[in-house]
């Protein structure tokens, strides 16, 4: 069964520093999605991504952040200057169709801030 | 705006005990309704869904009722296995936009035999 990946599975980084959280979602699929959970809080949404472009992001999801389709297999997630908040459980998601029951969620990367 | 509130975990039954997990809602309009499931290890998984009031969402021997009367969408399982241990998260679709998913804090169950 078709699955969406993520890598790394979990990151150390240091305040101040750049990551990027790659995913591949699924290959047939057009809608992608970020969405990050914080030790012992929800699930937050934080973006999505339909033809090349942010179709919708939250609050959350300011200037440091950008998303990226790069090569039409990965969907990047990047984070220019890492806060210590930002230390979080980050999921992907992809759906062929548009709607929240059509997405299939990758495993996650953890992402420590220091 | 939208929100989930579900009962924190962990929860721990023995297998074959009853199971329900509250979850509640606030929310404009007529969102759909999940239950997701992470196993150790894995990605969400849609476990069950129901779309509009009075809906019964079920899969895996799970059920859940779309109860608008009293914004609640209670997950229930009559006789629990271990191999149900895992992360439970109560959801609901937003209605209008790109439908982001609202998601619950979560509930761990643990199942020992």
């Amino acid at each position: 069964e078709p699955e969406v990946t993520q890598t790394p599975s979990h990151q150390v980084t240091q305040m101040g520093q750049e990551v990027i959280l790659r995913c591949v979602p699924i290959s047939n699929h057009l809608y992608f999605y970020w969405y990050r959970q914080i030790l012992g809080q929800k699930v937050e949404f934080l973006v999505s991504f339909y033809n090349n472009e942010i179709s919708e992001k939250s609050e959350i999801f300011d200037d440091q952040f950008s998303v990226e389709r790069p090569d039409g297999s990965n969907f990047t997630l990047k984070i220019r200057s890492t806060k210590l908040e930002d230390s979080a459980m980050y999921f992907c998601a992809s759906s062929a169709l548009q709607g929240p029951e059509t997405q299939y969620f990758g495993p996650g990367t953890r992402l420590l801030v220091l | 705006g939208d929100s989930v509130t579900q009962m924190e975990g962990p929860v721990t039954l023995s297998e074959e005990a009853f199971l329900t997990i509250n979850c509640t809602y606030t929310a404009t309009g007529y969102p759909s309704l999940f239950w997701y499931v992470q196993y150790p290890g894995e990605g969400l998984q849609l476990l069950l869904k129901a779309t509009k009031a009075d809906d019964k969402g079920s899969n895996k021997g799970f059920e859940a009722t779309y109860r608008k009367e009293t914004t609640s969408f209670h997950l229930e399982k009559g006789s629990v296995q271990v191999s149900d241990s895992a992360v439970y998260f109560c959801a609901l679709g937003d209605s209008g936009g790109y439908q982001k998913v609202t998601f619950g804090t979560g509930t761990k169950l643990q199942v020992i035999p």
